[in-house]
């Protein structure tokens, strides 16, 4: 079946350390994109990524890095930068950034 | 992108159609009205999308105020797996903002047996 895979699903980190959640896609879709969620907060666009190799920050890109080397993949690496890196890490994908998004079904990150 | 106005929270019986309204009083003429979902801990479902026509499809149907100001999204016949967050985003994806989805926070959905 088509659809997007995330992993892990709960992801634990020590401070200090990167931390890298995969993201990976089999519906050939060009655009993909990494959001935050917070407790009962709507979505937050932290990367997007509309071409393999290229991608763009989003709303609150500080302390995050991504890249984009093949068209189904799209990690992205949580660094010490990132201050509060505590969150539900929604990755989602789509054929154009004009058509709908379709969502994976997250990674949970939590610092011990 | 123009902001949505929704409520915090809906209640539905099981059976009967949830209608969920969504002001969007600031729209443009090149946005479109999307709904999503999320059922707790999981990712966003996208259900359906419009310009200014009316549209429907297997899960929903959006109808869109003529002055595209306002849109109601109804489940036609609810059930407790329809029990979510809905959230109502315009945005144009175009230009700079090509692709943003802004989300708010959405309305509970509470279908009840």
């Amino acid at each position: 079946d088509g659809g997007i895979t995330q992993s892990p699903k709960y992801l634990f980190r020590k401070e200090g350390q990167n931390v890298t959640l995969s993201c990976e896609q089999n519906l050939n879709h060009d655009a993909m994109y990494w959001y935050r969620q917070d407790p009962g907060q709507g979505l937050r666009l932290i990367y997007y990524s509309q071409i393999v190799n290229d991608f763009q920050k989003g709303d609150i890109a500080e302390g995050y890095s991504v890249s984009r080397e093949k068209k189904e993949s799209f990690p992205l690496t949580v660094t010490s930068a990132q201050k509060n890196p505590t969150a539900f890490y929604l990755c989602a994908s789509s054929w154009t950034g004009e058509q709908p998004q379709h969502f994976g079904d997250g990674t949970r990150l939590s610092i011990l | 992108d123009a902001k949505t106005t929704q409520p915090t929270s809906m209640d539905c019986a099981e059976g009967r159609a949830a209608n969920l309204p969504c002001n969007h009083s600031t729209i443009s003429g090149n946005e479109y009205v999307y709904w999503y979902r999320q059922i707790h801990s999981q990712g966003p479902q996208y259900i359906i999308h419009g310009l200014k026509n009316n549209e429907t499809n297997e899960m929903a149907s959006l109808i869109i105020t003529e002055d595209r100001k306002s849109s109601t999204l109804i489940l036609p016949h609810a059930t407790l797996r329809d029990t979510a967050v809905y959230y109502c985003i315009v945005r144009s994806g175009r230009g700079s903002t090509l692709g943003r989805l802004y989300f708010g926070r959405g309305t509970q959905l509470t279908v009840w047996p």
